[in-house]
């Protein structure tokens, strides 16, 4: 089966930098995947890591350890429109290929 | 830019009947899947699909769940007699393709299910 862990909450203030940690145990590891979610909204997609290492994009960065089952979402130059849940997904290729998300952490973005 | 589209937006309906949501992926794409994620918990695979047969579908996806794409461009969720706890946001996406690499996930909007 699959497990994904991530804090429940965070609280940042506007313009600071903010780490959001995900663990994951999965036997078909396929791809680590970063969703941003608002309030009554779909996920849209942040960020995609395959290979160790860190993926940057913009005020965004992502990185994965695969030995370690670990990633972390990185949001450098907070604003307030980045108060959102994140949402760590895996993608598992056993049995077909499905992603899997974790609760989502939900970031307060304070002035 | 291409966006998968759900109707409805909002659904409500009496526990025990039937209901259908609709689903338009992108026209291109080849995977389809419907998510759902009850108020306040974590958005949950139910099924997905490729090729007009299921691919893989979750514990979730019970006898009671059935889908279906009736011609070239609709993808639709049955659920044969709701339950109260099928209330839940019912969210349909698509993908290019499911095994190449970051293949990410293309969400429509969401249908809201309210069973009363």
């Amino acid at each position: 089966g699959q497990n994904i862990d991530q804090p429940t909450e965070m609280t940042a203030t506007e313009g600071a930098i903010v780490q959001i940690n995900c663990t994951y145990q999965t036997s078909g590891f396929n791809g680590l995947f970063w969703y941003q979610q608002h309030a009554g909204e779909a996920p849209t997609f942040l960020s995609y890591n395959v290979l160790d290492g860190l993926e940057e994009k913009g005020r965004f960065s992502s990185f994965l350890s695969r030995s370690k089952g670990y990633s972390y979402l990185l949001l450098k130059e907070l604003q307030m429109k980045d108060s959102a849940s994140y949402l760590c997904a895996v993608r598992d290729r056993t049995g077909g290929f499905k992603t899997i998300f974790g609760a989502g952490t939900r970031l307060f973005v304070k002035a | 830019e291409p966006e998968v589209t759900q109707t409805p937006s909002h659904q409500v309906t009496q526990m025990g009947q039937e209901v259908i949501l609709r689903c338009v992926p992108i026209s291109n794409h080849l995977y389809f899947y419907w998510y759902r994620q009850i108020l306040g918990q974590k958005v949950e695979f139910l099924v997905s699909f490729y090729n007009n047969e299921i691919s893989e579908k979750s514990e979730i996806f019970d006898d009671q769940f059935s889908v279906e794409r009736p011609d070239g461009s609709n993808f639709t969720l049955k659920i044969r007699s709701t339950k109260l706890e099928d209330s839940a946001m019912y969210f349909c996406a698509s993908s290019p393709t499911a095994g190449a690499t970051n293949e990410k996930l293309f969400f429509g909007s969401g249908t809201q299910l309210s069973v009363l």
